[in-house]
């Protein structure tokens, strides 16, 4: 089944503990995106990577890395999380058309609480 | 100013009506659009592209206003299911940033 995973679904921590949020997609995509979502702000682009070894920033980059070191994977690092870090996190992915023209398949989520 | 801004809502109406919603843009160099269906903080789902002539898949209509730098969904006979948040979607010439509106809640109810 073509699908988007990520783990965990669910993760409470405390401020400065490091932490990875992975991301894994079956569909060869070339394009994957992480986004975190908060009420009345909606998704938010965080960092996006087009291929292996190739990222770039989104709108709210502060406080996270990434790498691509496979085609299929994407994790999130957050080094020292904060309270502010608190959100619902989607990894998404999809064919590289161009300029992001592509179907976005996400994850089901991350729901994370830094306390 | 946010780049893409939606009427968060929420339109509340009755089973077999007609809902139609706005999302607008600032950015003109704003290439392709979308609309996507959230279900009560699921992950979002593709509902349709928007293309520039207008389209139709069903019960629902997208339309492009570029002059006016708007998009528009509409939803004829609504059905229960159509409840959900829809999220409006913008990418640009020459960047593989995506922009996301912060969504317009329907309810449809029975």
């Amino acid at each position: 089944e073509a699908q988007v995973t990520q783990n965990p679904r669910y993760l409470i921590t405390v401020t400065g503990k490091k932490l990875t949020v992975t991301c894994s997609q079956n569909m060869n995509h070339e394009y994957m995106s992480w986004y975190r979502q908060d009420p009345g702000l909606g998704l938010r682009q965080i960092y996006y990577s087009m291929n292996v070894e190739v990222t770039d920033k989104g709108d709210v980059p502060e406080g996270y890395k990434v790498s691509r070191k496979e085609k299929r994977n994407f994790p999130l690092i957050l080094e020292s999380p904060s309270p502010n870090q608190t959100s619902l996190y989607f990894c998404a992915s999809s064919p590289l058309v161009t300029s992001g023209e592509g179907e976005q398949f996400f994850g089901p989520g991350t729901r994370l609480t830094v306390l | 100013r946010k780049e893409v801004e939606q009427d968060p809502g929420p339109f509340n109406v009755p089973e077999g009506a007609t809902v139609a919603f706005n999302c607008t843009y600032s950015n003109s160099a704003s290439q392709s659009f979308f609309w996507y269906r959230q279900d009560c903080r699921k992950e979002p789902k593709l509902l349709m592209s928007v293309y520039s002539s207008g389209n139709e898949d069903g019960r629902f209509t997208a339309q492009l206003n570029r002059a006016s730098q708007y998009i528009s969904l509409l939803i004829r006979d609504s059905k229960l299911s159509d409840s959900a948040t829809y999220l409006c979607v913008v990418t640009y010439t020459n960047d593989y940033k995506l922009s996301f509106g912060a969504g317009t809640t329907v309810t449809v109810r029975a």
